[in-house]
């Protein structure tokens, strides 16, 4: 079965600094990968996916992500934070691009933006 | 894009009462809906899937006395919390797949269930 880990609760960094949320997952068949995000009281929003084709995957608001097949990972970045994106991300993975397949999620991780 | 609207979105119950949550998708058909369960500070937990027509598949540990799920039409799914305990107390989110077929899925704003 899948599996998703997020290394990091919390990061903090300051306004206008570049941010890495780190994702590692683990299955034993091909995967889709998800990155969300959720404000305060909020729904989930996708911010980006990697179904196949290129490894770098750009999102909404700045946000990229990178496929690494070899070391199991989607590392979340983003070269300047801004006060706006503090909330929680959460790292998904599916091993199936059937729509009726569940998708699993990451603990999460709090981006802290500092001003 | 895809809306999926999720009603009520806070709620406060009795112990021992039971809460409806409806899970609506907005100008699409969603044949499988899913509900998650997020604890304060703490990632989604899939609870079950929700499909039209039929029982609804729910995952290791969850009980299906307690939380019942119908998804009687393509665009409204439905959870009810029976007889609600503050152990109960959470946040509920439900998803549906968006229309373009890939798996990605679309949440609703969640529904915050505080039982007393």
């Amino acid at each position: 079965a899948q599996s998703v880990t997020q290394l990091d609760s919390q990061v903090p960094v300051f306004e206008e600094a570049p941010v890495e949320l780190r994702c590692n997952y683990s299955s034993s068949v091909s995967v889709y990968l998800f990155w969300y995000v959720q404000y305060p009281n909020q729904g989930l929003q996708l911010l980006l996916k990697y179904l196949s084709g290129s490894t770098l995957v750009k999102g909404i608001n700045g946000f990229e992500a990178e496929f690494n097949k070899s070391q199991t990972s989607f590392h979340l970045r983003k070269p300047s934070v801004h006060i706006s994106d503090t909330a929680e991300y959460f790292c998904a993975v599916s091993e199936s691009r059937n729509r009726d397949d569940k998708i699993i999620f990451g603990k999460g991780t709090r981006l802290h933006i500092l001003p | 894009g895809a809306v999926v609207s999720q009603h009520p979105s806070w709620v406060i119950c009795k112990s021992g009462t039971s809460v409806k949550i409806e899970c609506r998708s907005l100008d699409f058909q969603a044949t499988t809906m899913f509900w998650y369960r997020q604890f304060p500070k703490q990632s989604l937990m899939l609870m079950a899937t929700s499909n039209e027509g039929s029982k609804a598949t729910y995952e290791q540990g969850v009980e299906k006395d307690k939380f019942l799920i119908n998804h009687a039409s393509l665009t409204l799914s439905t959870l009810t919390v029976t007889s609600a305990h503050p152990e109960d107390s959470s946040f509920y989110i439900c998803s549906a797949h968006e229309v373009s077929g890939a798996n990605v899925l679309t949440f609703g704003a969640g529904s915050r269930l505080t039982v007393l």
